[in-house]
């Protein structure tokens, strides 16, 4: 298995552009999510699915957007980049959320830069 | 903010030596987990202990939990250079489907 795969692992945008973080997963994980992790200050929740057809709002959601068509594949867009979403983004997944919040695998990352 | 917390912010001891680190969170939980994540890699399961038990094994690591003082901590005996990284704990609260981190440990170990 490949596990959870990110999409791309560097990528610079401009203010106002627009683009998606691509996440994959091999592994059939109902639950999935998306993490952005800034200096000092962990890892905060964006937005997670517990299946497909279904998301839901983390902590910081504002600014992204996400889609659960197929178990496999979790994208997240970025409406128009600001600045401030200049961070590394970690996607992860795990069996069944059932299980409250079981052990999460981790994507390698994106690091997003934003000008 | 629901985020535990991990204390110290940053550890630095000598190969062999063994590592404190410690979390603490401020609701009822359903289990607590320790996640290990190197230098501009990605974070590794490494032990969970759900609410029921106070302490767990694996291999070097010591992981126990104190429900009344909502706190957990991690030992990791004989440490290596290897295990150089930073350390985050993440638990997960009664009747919810997310699991919230806390800043992280960031463990040096000199050889």
């Amino acid at each position: 298995n490949a596990g959870v795969t990110q999409t791309p692992k560097f990528q610079v945008l401009k203010t106002g552009q627009s683009m998606t973080l691509q996440c994959a997963q091999d592994m059939n994980h109902e639950y999935m999510s998306w993490y952005r992790q800034d200096p000092g200050m962990g890892l905060r929740l964006i937005h997670y699915s517990v299946g497909a057809g279904i998301t839901d709002q983390g902590e910081v959601p504002n600014g992204y957007n996400v889609s659960r068509s197929t178990t496999e594949d979790f994208p997240l867009r970025l409406l128009s980049a600001a600045p401030s979403q200049t961070s590394v983004y970690f996607c992860a997944s795990s069996y069944d959320y059932n299980r409250f919040t079981d052990t999460q695998y981790f994507g390698p990352g994106t690091r997003l830069t934003v000008l | 903010s629901q985020q535990g917390e991990e204390d110290p912010q940053a550890l630095s001891i000598q190969e062999g030596e063994n590592a404190t680190m410690n979390c603490s969170y401020k609701t009822s939980i359903n289990n607590l987990q320790w996640y290990r994540q190197n230098s501009g890699r990605g974070l590794v399961h490494l032990i969970l202990i759900r609410s029921n038990e106070r302490e767990k094994h694996s291999g070097r690591l010591r992981v126990t939990l104190d429900t009344s003082k909502k706190s957990s901590s991690l030992l990791i005996t004989a440490s290596r250079a290897a295990d150089t990284a930073s350390y985050f704990c993440a638990n997960s609260q009664g009747g919810s489907e997310k699991l919230v981190f806390g800043k992280g440990t960031k463990l040096t170990v000199n050889p």
